[in-house]
């Protein structure tokens, strides 16, 4: 089945404690990207992978790093975790030409 | 720079009635819009896009470029179609990005 899948779905932390969200996607997109959605703002994009190695900032990337080695993977790393980084974080991918979106199941993370 | 406005935070219909879920954009180029539905506990899915003109679940939108709008509209809703409704622009930046930006969202809520 087509799909993207995230890693965990839901993460209690505290302040400070370095963590990496998962995401894979196995149906070959080039396009990967990591959007924050929080109560009357909608979703943000965080960072976004044209391609294997290839990564860059969207609009909220404060307090975030991604990378990407391998094309079906994109995880999303918390170097030092803040409460205001309490959030619902969805992983999505796009195949080449479209900006159609394939989105994760999402993880709520909690940082206390 | 690039906007999608989503005027009503919460829209209450009865079931059977017609629903309309407004959209607007803001955007220079040539907007590719969407509509993403997020059903209670599940992750985004498209819902419709305007190039392909479709309808999906008795949903139809139309792009008018004029009032730069991309309302949804159904003509008799039912309970199941209570969700959280997204509008999204897709274009591209000058550094070659591919970004899509979301309204903050209307929540339908069908009463029986």
């Amino acid at each position: 089945e087509a799909q993207v899948t995230q890693n965990p779905r839901y993460l209690i932390t505290v302040t400070g404690k370095k963590l990496t969200v998962t995401c894979s996607q196995n149906m070959n997109h080039e396009y990967m990207s990591w959007y924050r959605q929080d109560p009357g703002l909608g979703l943000r994009q965080i960072y976004y992978s044209m391609n294997v190695e290839v990564t860059d900032k969207g609009d909220v990337p404060e307090g975030y790093k991604v990378s990407r080695k391998e094309k079906r993977n994109f995880p999303l790393i918390l170097e030092s975790p803040s409460p205001n980084q309490t959030s619902l974080y969805f992983c999505a991918s796009s195949p080449a030409g479209t900006h159609e979106q394939y989105f994760g199941p999402g993880t709520r993370l909690t940082v206390t | 720079a690039q906007r999608v406005t989503q005027p009503e935070k919460l829209l209450s219909v009865f079931k059977g009635a017609p629903v309309e879920l407004k959209c607007n954009y803001s955007y220079s180029g040539s907007p590719e819009l969407f509509w993403y539905v997020q059903y209670s506990r599940q992750r985004l899915q498209l819902l419709l896009r305007h190039i392909s003109r479709e309808s999906i679940k008795g949903f139809t939108a139309d792009l008018n470029k004029g009032e730069t709008s991309f309302h949804l509209k159904k003509p008799f809703a039912q309970e199941e179609d209570s969700a959280m409704y997204y509008c999204a622009l897709g274009f591209h930046m000058d550094t070659g990005r591919r970004a899509l930006t979301f309204g903050s969202g209307t929540r339908l809520q069908v009463q029986p």
